[in-house]
């Protein structure tokens, strides 16, 4: 099965610095990669998520690139702001029409991030 | 729109209850998957259903859990007998099968 290694573990950051978090998947059959950042005592929530038709997506200061050829894909955060702590997932699937992975996730173990002011 | 809802939000219990969580996945979604999230062990996945039926439920911890998809909207997740290794933070989640996964504001289980 799909294996989702993510490092690091902890990040530390000042408030406006750049934060970069990696992740890399065993299948090479994997088609779907999302972000995921939990607050503290709140739900998992779908930040940014990327296909693998492409290679780079952005949304405002959030962007994930992906390189399949290496199974690895990074999740690059821009002037980084103190709301931006949180535990971030990466998390690869295969969404395939007719498949039978169902839309299944298989998650990284998480980065803590600290933005400090 | 609503999202997942997930009930009850807390829930305290002695060792050897039954204990229900129950989740009402956001309308139309056709998948639906049980985790399970502690600081050691990190986010699991338990079980998932596809069109209520039940896919993979490799990671149930034991028998001691069962879950059911009586219809589209509701299913539950049933631990008995409870037991403190049990208290976690339990997230329901669905998603369209090759769509985005939108996940429950979760169960605070603490077993005592």
């Amino acid at each position: 099965g799909e294996n989702v290694e993510q490092h690091p573990s902890t990040l530390s950051v000042q408030e406006g610095d750049s934060a970069v978090i990696k992740c890399t998947y065993s299948d090479s059959a994997s088609n779907y990669f999302p972000w995921y950042k939990q607050e503290l005592g709140k739900r998992p929530q779908l930040i940014i998520d990327i296909r693998s038709n492409v290679g780079e997506k952005k949304d405002q200061r959030i962007a994930v690139t992906l390189n399949k050829t290496a199974k690895h894909f990074s999740l690059h955060i821009t002037e980084t702001q103190p709301e931006d702590s949180a535990v971030y997932f990466c998390a690869a699937s295969i969404l395939t029409a007719g498949g039978t992975s169902y839309g299944k996730l298989t998650f990284g173990q998480g980065t803590i991030l600290t933005v400090h002011p | 729109d609503a999202g997942v809802i997930q009930s009850p939000r807390h829930e305290v219990t002695e060792m050897g209850q039954e204990v229900t969580l129950r989740c009402k996945p956001i309308s139309g979604h056709n998948s639906l998957f049980w985790y399970r999230q502690t600081m050691m062990r990190g986010l699991e996945l338990l079980i998932y259903f596809n069109n209520n039926v039940p896919i993979d439920d490799s990671g149930m911890p034991e028998d001691r859990f069962s879950a059911k998809m009586p219809n589209a909207s509701f299913s539950t997740l049933k631990i008995q007998p409870s037991e403190p290794r049990d208290s976690a933070v339990y997230f329901c989640a669905s998603s369209l099968a090759v769509g985005r996964q939108y996940f429950g504001p979760g169960t605070r289980l603490t077993v005592t």
